[in-house]
Formats: structure tokens, sequence, C-alpha cells
């Protein structure tokens, strides 16, 4: 059965703190993983999109990374700040279809 | 372009009632996919589209619950004689033929009483 776990479901950290965000897969044939935003009662935003032939991905303040032996992606936040606050999701392709496949997400609240 | 746009963005209905949601994708996308969202849970796939074709569908897309993409562009989905578990945010998202990353509108959150 194909699964994706995030946890902590909730985090909360205080403002400039870097944090790690964790995601693990059960589906080892993954051949990419997203990571995605979701401010509350919104749709989501596309952060970071990782190939399995990748290792990390950057965009800015963030960093993901992806390793396919061990089932886990980690999302990396440096310099944590008050808008960061949402939920993250990560999502890999369900195993022989095209849509996603999410896992629960991790409510983050960055204190000022 | 805007980006996937979704209509309306809040419903409430009552019980019994049937309720149609709108979805425009990204205008050159030809791939278009209807999620559904449940309070602290992450999206869940209920069917994808292929141009006008439906191409895939979830067993949570009971018999109440139809979609369709009439001209390969805006899609409906429609629930018949809701119910008050029916009650969810739903996602549309589109992409193009080898493109991985879905591109997600803002939902339309509906409440059955």
């Amino acid at each position: 059965k194909q699964e994706v776990t995030q946890i902590p479901a909730a985090l909360s950290v205080p403002e400039g703190e870097n944090l790690v965000l964790n995601c693990s897969f059960t589906d080892s044939a993954i051949y990419n993983l997203q990571w995605f935003r979701q401010d509350p009662g919104k749709g989501l935003t596309s952060l970071l999109l990782i190939q399995s032939s990748q290792r990390e991905q950057t965009s800015g303040r963030l960093n993901a990374s992806l390793d396919k032996s061990s089932g886990r992606s980690t999302l990396y936040i440096a310099a944590s700040q008050p808008g960061d606050s949402a939920t993250y999701l990560c999502a890999e392709p369900q195993t022989g279809a095209n849509n996603l496949f999410f896992g629960t997400g991790t409510r983050l609240t960055v204190i000022p | 372009d805007t980006g996937v746009s979704q209509n309306p963005r809040h419903k409430i209905t009552k019980r019994g009632q049937n309720v149609t949601f709108r979805c425009d994708p990204i205008s050159e996308h030809n791939r278009l996919y209807w999620y559904r969202q449940t309070l602290g849970q992450g999206p869940e796939f209920l069917t994808y589209f292929q141009n006008e074709a439906q191409l895939e569908k979830s067993r949570l897309l009971s018999d109440r619950f139809s979609a369709e993409r009439p001209k390969g562009s805006f899609s409906t989905l429609e629930i018949q004689r809701t119910e008050q578990g029916d009650s969810a945010m739903y996602l549309c998202a589109s992409s193009w033929d080898g493109q991985e990353t879905q591109y997600f509108g803002p939902g339309t959150r509906l409440l059955v009483l």
C-alpha cells in the first residue's frame, strides 16, 4: 500500500531559526517528489520538485533533498520568517497513475 | 494568464441538493485533475482528464459525482444529492504533457448542511 507520511503534524519555531520538515514514502520506485505550501483556506503552491536522479533542489531559502534508499525527503527552510507560516505538503506520483499522492502535511508556525 | 481558476470559491448547500463547480486550467495545459481535501488531511485524487478524455477515476468518485471536460478546456464537477460527508475543499490542478509539476487553483470550499 502506497503511503506518504509527514511527521510532525505541527511545528512551532521562533523567527530566524533554521528548520527541517520530514517526508517519508513507501514507493521505492519513486521518480520524483514535490513539496507544496498551503496557506489556510487556500490552494497549493508548488515549491520544489526533485527528480529521482537528483539529490537536492534549492530555491531561495528552501532546500529539498531526496533519498530513495531510505524513503525520505526533507525540506530545509533557512532563517525562518513569520511569512513562512503555512502547511507544507509533500507528494509523489501515485503508483501506476498520473495523479499525485499526498502526505497529511506539517503545519508550521513561525513566531515573531 | 493568471493561473488555474475555480468558481465558486465557496458554496453552502442543503443536504440532497445538487452542486456544480467549475475549473479553468492554465490555457495551454492539456491535463486536468480534481482532488478533494478534508480538514487536516492532504488532497485526495478524484479524477484526471487528458484533453477531453476522462482517463482515471478514483474509487472516491461515487455514482453521485460526475466530471466533464467537453472541449478539453474548462472542467465541471457535479455532485448530486449532496451529503454532509461531501463537505470539503475541492481542488483543481493542471499540467502539460511531460511537465511533472501540477499547478493548483484556489479551490472551492463546499459546506453541506
